[in-house]
């Protein structure tokens, strides 16, 4: 079975300033992983995804996100944060056993500051 | 980019009576198809996964009888809340996989039973 840990479930962050959200997890089977974002009262809008390859991944609006295998870890980085960039961040991991299907961390809410 | 098409956004009925949410790929074909379902400011929890043509998969604590699932073609699949009573409410999303090595996510429904 998979799991993933969040543990900071509130990162407060002053706009420009860079932010880090941690992310590890635990499996016994190798597994993709994924980095969401869901601003109020809407759906998953995937932010980036490590399936094979690079170890680093970026997405289009700044963050990145490195998968360490030794540390089992996926932590998002921003060097320099946007008040847009202010909503709830998810963490997920997906089994390649067959059904796919993703397991979610419990999140982390991301407040810029003005 | 593939499309999952989520229906309805919003739904507010009364106890006692039954929602359908129905969840359809737009431009793939979709093979598994899960469900989730995530309460005010906490992460999603699968609730059940299903494949084309076959029964579904439910997840430990979630009722089979309260949350009817049919995958019957390969663009569509619906989750049928019964008998609705208030503590059903909470925002439900679905996510679809073909033949890829992840799966695409809708936007959710907000029910609210009252």
């Amino acid at each position: 079975a998979q799991s993933v840990t969040q543990l900071d479930s509130q990162v407060p962050v002053f706009e420009e300033a860079p932010v880090e959200l941690r992310c590890n997890y635990s499996s016994s089977v190798s597994v993709y992983l994924f980095w969401y974002v869901q601003y109020p009262n809407q759906g998953l809008q995937l932010l980036l995804k490590y399936l094979s390859g690079s170890t680093l991944v970026k997405s289009i609006n700044g963050f990145e996100a490195e998968f360490n295998k030794s540390q089992t870890s996926f932590h998002l980085r921003k060097p320099s944060v946007h008040i847009s960039d202010t909503a709830e961040y998810f963490c997920a991991v997906s089994d390649l056993s067959g059904t796919y299907k993703y397991i979610f961390g419990t999140g982390t809410r991301l407040k810029v500051l003005a | 980019g593939a499309v999952v098409s989520q229906h309805p956004s919003r739904v507010i009925c009364k106890s006692g009576t039954s929602v359908k949410i129905e969840c359809r790929s737009l431009d793939f074909q979709a093979t598994t198809m899960f469900w989730y379902r995530q309460f005010p400011k906490q992460s999603l929890m699968l609730m059940a996964t299903s494949n084309e043509g076959s029964k579904a998969t439910y997840e430990q604590g979630v009722e089979k009888d309260k949350f009817l699932i049919n995958h019957a073609s390969l663009t569509l699949s619906t989750l049928t809340v019964t008998s609705a009573h208030p503590e059903d409410s909470s925002f439900y999303i679905c996510s679809a996989r073909g033949g890829g090595r992840e799966a695409f996510f809708g936007q959710g429904t907000r029910l609210t039973v009252v």
